[in-house]
Formats: C-alpha cells, structure tokens, sequence
C-alpha cells in the first residue's frame, strides 16, 4: 500500500512566521503535489514536482515556495505566514511512467491556522 | 479549459436510501481520465475510481456504481442503500493527456451525509 504522511495534523501559527509543511511517500513515487484545501473551493494545486530539485507552479503559488532535495520527501514552505493561508494542506504523489493516468495517493492533511 | 462541476454541495439522506453525486466536466482533449475519491472527516483522500475517456462502461463495486457518459460529460456516482459510513465529502476529478500531465482538476466536492 502507498503511505504518504504529513508531519502535523494540526498547526497553528503566528502571522509573519515561517512555516513548514512536510510530506514523506514510501512508494518511490516521482511526482509529488501540495493542494490547499478551502470550502467551497475544493482542491488547488500549489506546487508541484516530478523529480528531485524539480518544481513546477500550480495554481496558486503565490505566498508559497517547496524544496524537494530527496525523492520521498516534498517540503512546502510559507515564508511568511498570512491569516489567508489557514487551509487545510493535502500533499499527494504518484508515477510518472503512466502520465494522466496515473492515480494521486494522498496524505492525511495538515490543517494550520494562522493568527 | 478543463473545469468540473459538482453542482451538489451538500446532500442529506436517511440511512438505506440510494444517492447519486453528479460531476459534469469540459474538456477539449479527446483522451483524458475521470477520478472520484472519498474524504471521511479524517481528511485523507481515498481513491475510489478511475475511468478514461475510451471506456464507456458502467461500473460496479459493491454498493457503488459508476454512469460515465461522454455526450453528456457526466461521470456521476451512486451509492445504493447508503449507510452512515458513506458519510463523506467526495471529490470528482479529471486528468488530461498534454502538457503538465500529471496535475488533476478538481470539483469543489459533495458533502454527503447519512443520517441513521
């Protein structure tokens, strides 16, 4: 089974801190995705990366940077946290060798709020 | 562009009742690929089903059955005799072949709930 695992359920932090959102995968996976999650709005992708030191932007990248230095681990990083990032926070991964078609494995989540 | 639509955002059955979740979705490539995944109150995401756009098949597993139909781009979900296990928000999705293959759009999700 894929195992995809958050380093905090939940997070609360302080306007202006830095802030870091950690994701491990044990499958070997190439790509892996950070989403934040928010009602009403569903799921956005941030950022993510097929490879190690590899990123692409999502939808949303802004107020956000990653750092991908091993395979199975994904750090998404707020350098200075807002109260318009409170959200839930889902990391995901998945093969490369299938494309589109391959399935997302997702982690528990990281729910943080900023105050 | 790619979008999905889960016009249902919320939807209350009793306990035993079939329910169906719509997704509705645009796309302009000619192959592409249907996902719905489950968010109990845990939060984790579990994958349920995936479909592409070349398999038209209804499927079933269980209690859940699929009705993929591409004249009316809609792959929405049934639960028949729900039970309040099935509570949840479910989270359709679609995944296109082109550039940035690998990234999902989601729907905005369906919270259902089941009251025993």
């Amino acid at each position: 089974d894929v195992k995809v695992t958050q380093s905090s359920r939940y997070l609360v932090k302080r306007t202006g801190e830095k802030v870091f959102l950690e994701c491990v995968q044990d499958m070997d996976h190439e790509n892996m995705f950070w989403y934040r999650q928010d009602p009403g709005l569903g799921l956005r992708l941030i950022y993510f990366s097929y490879d190690v030191k590899m990123k692409e932007k999502g939808d949303i990248p802004e107020g956000y940077s990653v750092s991908r230095e091993k395979k199975e681990r994904f750090s998404l990083i707020l350098e200075s946290a807002s109260t318009n990032q409170t959200s839930m926070y889902l990391c995901a991964s998945s093969l490369i060798a299938g494309g589109p078609r391959e399935t997302q494995y997702f982690g528990p989540g990281t729910r943080l709020l900023v105050l | 562009a790619q979008k999905v639509t889960q016009a249902q955002t919320e939807i209350s059955v009793v306990e035993k009742e079939d329910v169906t979740l719509d997704c509705v979705y645009e796309t302009r490539d000619t192959t592409y690929y249907l996902f719905w995944y489950k968010q109990p109150p845990s939060g984790e995401l579990v994958f349920l089903i995936r479909r592409n756009s070349f398999d038209e098949q209804n499927e079933i597993s269980g209690r859940y059955s699929w009705n993929f139909q591409k004249s009316t781009s809609s792959f929405n979900f049934t639960i028949t005799a729900s039970q309040v296990v099935d509570s949840a928000v479910y989270f359709c999705a679609l995944s296109e072949a082109g550039p940035g293959t690998y990234k999902y759009i989601f729907g905005t999700g369906t919270r259902l709930k089941v009251l025993a």
